[in-house]
Order: structure tokens, then C-alpha cells, then sequence
């Protein structure tokens, strides 16, 4: 089944404690993506990525880090995760870049993370 | 920048018609998706529009126009399971970036 699957689905940590949430796609899509959707906020990009070893900065970048050493994975880094870093985040992923096409992003199921 | 209006909230009747309206500002537009997202779960894609007029796709129908940075989306037949929220989004010309609205919760109510 073509799908995008995030790890952990729920956490609950502290504050300054790093974490990694895994994001994973198996569609061989070159565009990789993190947002977090918080109430009144909507989603907001974190950061992207065009292909492996691309990465680049979304609309809220700062207290987080990105790597995509391989195409079908992009994990989410807190290196020290603050309160204000409570929210649900999404990866999403979708075929290119390309501008020219609709290129819809597919979106996995979600991450609740709390940090206390 | 971009910036992007939605009304909150919205309620309506099963087996109405709903519009829900979006308009925007951007410095550089290449496309509007809308998504559809249920409580706690992931957005689905429901439409893309990237040239201006109506794109119809069952009980949904999404309509653009670039000159007035508007659109909107229709829903037919409103059923229960529609009840959700729904994002509207601008594409820019870097890359696949979209900027989200803070979406619009529908209720279907009997």
C-alpha cells in the first residue's frame, strides 16, 4: 500500500531532551515535506526537501534540524525540544517538485508530540 | 509572503449545499489546492486549480480566479461524513511550497 508512515505517533517528553520522529514514504517521491498544524495557525512548513541530500527552510525552521541521506526517509530533529514545540506534525511527500504539474502531497497519519 | 483568509467555522444541512470561500495574497501564485482533513486525522487532497474557472469532481467542485485571488469550494448533497475541516492552500514558485489558510471546520448537521 502507498502510504507516508511517521514513528512515533504520540510523545511525551521534557524539555531539552533531543527526540527524533521518523518520516517514511514508499512512493520513490523525490519531494519530501514537515509541517505542524497548530489550533488558529494552520499548518505551517518546517522544512523541505527537493531530493536527497536537499534540504531547505519552510516558514518556521528555527529549533529544528532535517536530514535526507536517503529518498524514502526524512526524519524530524529537536535537538532541545521547548514547550512551544507542542503541537502535531505532519511529514507529507509527493511525486517532484516540479512546478508545472498539481503534484498533490501526500500526507502521513500525524505525530501528537507534548513537551513538558 | 503569503497570506490566506478562510472563514472558522461553517454549518449546514445534510443533503445541502455548501461554498466554502478562500481568498488570498501572494508575491508569487502557481496553483490552489483545497484538502479536506478529519478531526485528529491526516488532509486528504480534494482539488487542484491553477488556471481560473470551475474544476467539478463528483460532489465537489472548486472554483479560482487569479485576478480577484478568490476561490472556493462547493460541496453538494452534504452528507454526515463531510463534517471536517478543509484547507485551503497557495502553491509559490519555490519548489512544491504551500501555505495553508487556518482552514474551515464544517459541521453537517441532520
Amino acid at each position: 500500500e502507498a502510504q507516508v508512515t511517521q514513528n512515533p505517533r504520540y510523545l511525551i517528553t521534557v524539555t531539552g531532551k533531543k527526540l527524533t520522529v521518523t518520516c517514511s514514504q514508499n512512493m520513490n517521491h523525490e519531494y519530501m515535506s514537515w509541517y505542524r498544524q497548530d489550533p488558529g495557525l494552520g499548518l505551517r512548513q518546517i522544512y523541505y526537501s527537493m531530493n536527497v541530500e536537499v534540504t531547505d527552510k519552510g516558514d518556521v525552521p528555527e529549533g529544528y534540524k532535517v536530514s535526507r541521506k536517503e529518498k524514502r526517509n526524512f526524519p524530524l530533529i529537536l535537538e532541545s525540544p521547548s514547550p512551544n514545540q507542542t503541537s502535531l506534525y505532519f511529514c507529507a511527500s509527493s511525486l517532484s517538485a516540479a512546478e508545472s504539474s498539481y503534484n498533490e502531497q501526500f500526507f502521513g497519519p500525524g505525530t501528537r508530540l507534548t513537551v513538558l | 509572503g503569503q497570506n490566506i483568509d478562510q472563514p472558522t467555522e461553517m454549518t449546514a444541512t445534510e443533503g445541502a449545499i455548501v461554498q466554502i470561500n478562500c481568498t488570498y495574497q501572494t508575491s508569487g501564485f502557481n496553483g490552489l489546492f483545497w484538502y479536506q482533513q478529519h478531526a485528529g486525522e491526516a488532509p486528504t487532497f480534494l482539488s487542484y486549480n491553477v488556471l481560473d474557472g470551475l474544476e467539478e469532481k463528483g460532489r465537489f467542485s472548486s472554483f479560482l480566479s487569479r485576478s480577484k485571488g478568490y476561490s472556493y469550494l462547493l460541496l453538494k448533497e452534504l452528507q454526515m461524513k463531510d463534517s471536517a475541516s478543509y484547507l485551503c492552500a497557495t502553491r509559490g514558485y519555490a519548489g512544491n511550497m504551500l501555505t495553508f489558510g487556518g482552514g474551515t471546520r464544517l459541521m453537517v448537521k441532520p
